[in-house]
């Protein structure tokens, strides 16, 4: 069966430090990507999507970036967190086709002070 | 681009008494829909989606969801509510670039 996995699972950074996030995937062979954020009180915002190793597609620009170095892995970046890149993380994936239903992981609540 | 709308940010019923959680979206062509839910600090799960074929249609955990064109919603239904139910409900809509739109959420708190 499938199963998504993300860490680390809380993070505490000051403001202006690096960030990397991951998510690996297993049990499945070129599934769509996506990293998600849930500002607090707010719904899911799409950061960004991938349908294969280095596509990167961003919907929403920020000093957030993401990379896809293998099939099954999807890492969130940034260089320098700002106070607004708090909240809660979450990684999904889909099989090929908008739609399929998105599998999602258990999340990364991001606190940068 | 398509969006969704979820009018309710919050919602309050007794335990027993049915549910409905509002969805509207906005998209040119059919549109793939689906409701997902998520309890306190975990990811998300899919109660039901929509694509084509019968307009009601039936998910998990007892909930059902209605496509209406005429009226561009989608919306989530429980005869009976329980005390897990209590959850953070998001309605989400497909489109044919690889991306889906979710809804600002609708919370549900369940009295005993």
């Amino acid at each position: 069966s499938q199963t998504i996995h993300q860490w680390p699972a809380t993070l505490v950074q000051p403001v202006g430090s690096p960030l990397s996030l991951e998510c690996t995937v297993e049990g499945t062979s070129n599934p769509n990507l996506y990293w998600y954020r849930q500002a607090a009180g707010r719904g899911l915002q799409l950061l960004f999507y991938s349908v294969g190793i280095g596509q990167i597609s961003s919907e929403v620009p920020q000093n957030l970036s993401a990379s896809r170095p293998q099939d099954r892995q999807f890492i969130l970046s940034s260089k320098k967190l700002l106070l607004s890149d708090s909240g809660f993380y979450l990684c999904a994936w889909s099989v090929r086709g908008i739609q399929e239903t998105q599998y999602f992981g258990p999340g990364t609540r991001l606190l940068v002070l | 681009a398509q969006s969704v709308t979820q009018p309710d940010i919050h919602i309050t019923v007794s335990e027993g008494a049915s549910l409905e959680l509002r969805c509207n979206y906005s998209y040119g062509a059919t549109p793939y829909l689906f409701w997902y839910v998520q309890s306190p600090g975990q990811g998300l799960q899919l109660l039901l989606k929509y694509f084509s074929g019968d307009t009601l249609v039936q998910g998990i955990k007892g909930f059902e969801a209605e496509f209406k064109r005429s009226q561009s919603s989608f919306n989530l239904r429980k005869p009976s509510v329980h005390w897990s139910d209590a959850a953070e409900y998001f309605c989400a809509v497909g489109a044919g670039n690889n991306d889906m739109r979710f809804g600002a959420g609708t919370r549900l708190t369940v009295k005993p």
